[in-house]
């Protein structure tokens, strides 16, 4: 079974600085998908960003970039330019391929990031 | 992004007696699951369906028991409530084509 770890429980960062949230997980799969999920105090789960395994080239969103590391099966967040909006707790998250597993996703414990004024 | 509802959205119950959760999708999305979220271990697949009718086990999947009898509709029932059922709850369904998750607002249920 697939394993997502967050080392980090909580974070913190000044508004405007660059802050990364780091992401490991286990798989015996070469091809997956990985996401950046963020839920801020309202509790909704937001989609940050995704990243397909196959692909080498790490995925940007405005700004929030992953650093993929297929081969240490890393996958960090970097949020460049922190906004008091990014306040929030975020997820990391792997799912399979396999539709055998009912495609589900598998998440990290989670990181709190603050952001200070 | 799909339309996913969640009720109830809050609900206190007595340990032992039976609760249900609702999710309604408007999406025609295949797949959909029920997460539970406590502090310290993310989120967690208690159940989840690839189909009307078709449905299998999370890893936290004792204690729980789901049905889906329309595309649109999967119901979480806890037989018989107990204290560590409180969390709170989370339905998503699959978005295919990107294969992300849409989730729904989730219910926060409390067990006395």
């Amino acid at each position: 079974a697939q394993t997502v770890t967050q080392s980090q429980p909580e974070m913190s960062v000044q508004e405007a600085e660059t802050v990364t949230l780091s992401c490991t997980y286990d798989t015996s799969e070469s091809d997956y998908y990985l996401f950046w999920y963020k839920q801020p105090p309202s509790r909704q789960m937001i989609l940050v960003i995704r990243q397909e395994a196959y692909k080498q080239q790490n995925a940007t969103e405005n700004r929030f970039s992953v650093n993929f590391q297929k081969a240490a099966k890393s996958f960090s967040l970097k949020i460049s330019d922190s906004q008091l909006g990014d306040a929030a707790m975020y997820f990391c998250a792997y799912r399979s391929p396999q539709e055998t597993s009912g495609s589900r996703l598998t998440f990290g414990e989670g990181t709190q990031l603050t952001v200070n004024p | 992004d799909a339309g996913i509802t969640q009720s109830p959205r809050h609900k206190v119950t007595e340990t032992g007696t039976p609760v249900t959760l609702r999710c309604h999708q408007t999406e025609n999305h295949r797949y959909m699951y029920w997460y539970r979220q406590d502090p310290g271990h993310g989120l967690r697949l208690i159940h989840y369906s690839y189909g009307v009718k078709d449905t299998d086990k999370g890893e936290v999947s004792d204690g729980y028991s789901v049905s889906r009898s329309k595309t649109e509709d999967f119901l979480l029932t806890l037989e018989s409530a107990t204290s560590s059922q409180t969390s709170v709850y989370f339905c998503a369904s699959l978005r295919t084509a990107r294969g992300e998750l849409f989730f729904g607002e989730g219910s926060r249920l409390t067990v006395l």
